[in-house]
């Protein structure tokens, strides 16, 4: 399958801190999501993106498409703890397979 | 409303046997998605279905493997001759069907082969 290699594998930050993280692929994609997974629960969308260049926004969450195609980054301002989580890329090639990277594990120190 | 449910949450298995996994989507969609999560992976795509068709199933690591979803709406991943390396989270998903919509996931079962 698609190989999504996503960075940092894991983030430590103090509470108030921004956070960036991002996904790479050899692929070029037609679409980039990025999901957030809590213990115990199934992965939840966050933001989607349809278009190279795109940037979008979600309250503290801003998310582009990379002009290439094959990347997108996640960031995330002013942290709290309710971030704390497994933050998953994943991208659609087209048709309806969708391929997630490895996932960003972020903790939030109070 | 209700969301995606998997059952059961958890299963403990033997080596050899034979188990169902169960996923009710959300009412009115017709997409449904089976995942598999290893641990400190990110999901992995097995099948999808459009209705009561698995409109793709290239996902399926090999035959032991199947999914039916008979009425188009209940999903039930059926796994044969169960080896240790079966053990994981099965995740389900299911969205409206068209293309860019959001795919809402259950909070999966966790399958565990001994």
């Amino acid at each position: 399958g698609q190989q999504l290699n996503q960075s940092p594998q894991s983030m430590f930050i103090q509470e108030g801190e921004d956070v960036s993280m991002n996904c790479t692929s050899s692929s070029i994609f037609n679409t980039w999501l990025w999901y957030k997974q809590d213990p115990g629960e199934g992965p939840v969308l966050l933001i989607a993106l349809y278009k190279a260049g795109e940037l979008t926004s979600n309250g503290r969450l801003t998310a582009q498409f990379g002009i290439t195609r094959k990347d997108s980054f996640l960031n995330i301002s002013a942290s709290i703890p309710s971030d704390v989580g497994i933050y998953f890329c994943a991208g659609q090639l087209g048709g309806n397979q969708f391929y997630f990277g490895t996932g960003t594990s972020l903790t939030v120190i109070p | 409303g209700a969301g995606v449910s998997q059952t059961p949450s958890n299963k403990v298995t033997e080596k050899g046997k034979y188990v169902e996994l169960r996923c009710d989507p959300i009412s009115g969609h017709t997409a449904l998605y089976w995942y598999r999560q290893s641990l400190g992976q990110g999901p992995e795509f097995l099948i999808y279905f459009q209705g009561t068709g698995a409109a793709d199933d290239s996902g399926l690591p090999n035959d032991r493997f199947f999914a039916v979803r008979p009425e188009g709406s209940v999903s039930t991943l059926k796994i044969q001759r169960t080896e240790r390396g079966d053990s994981a989270v099965y995740l389900c998903a299911s969205s409206t069907g068209h293309p860019y919509n959001e795919q809402f996931f259950g909070p999966g079962t966790r399958l565990t082969v001994l």
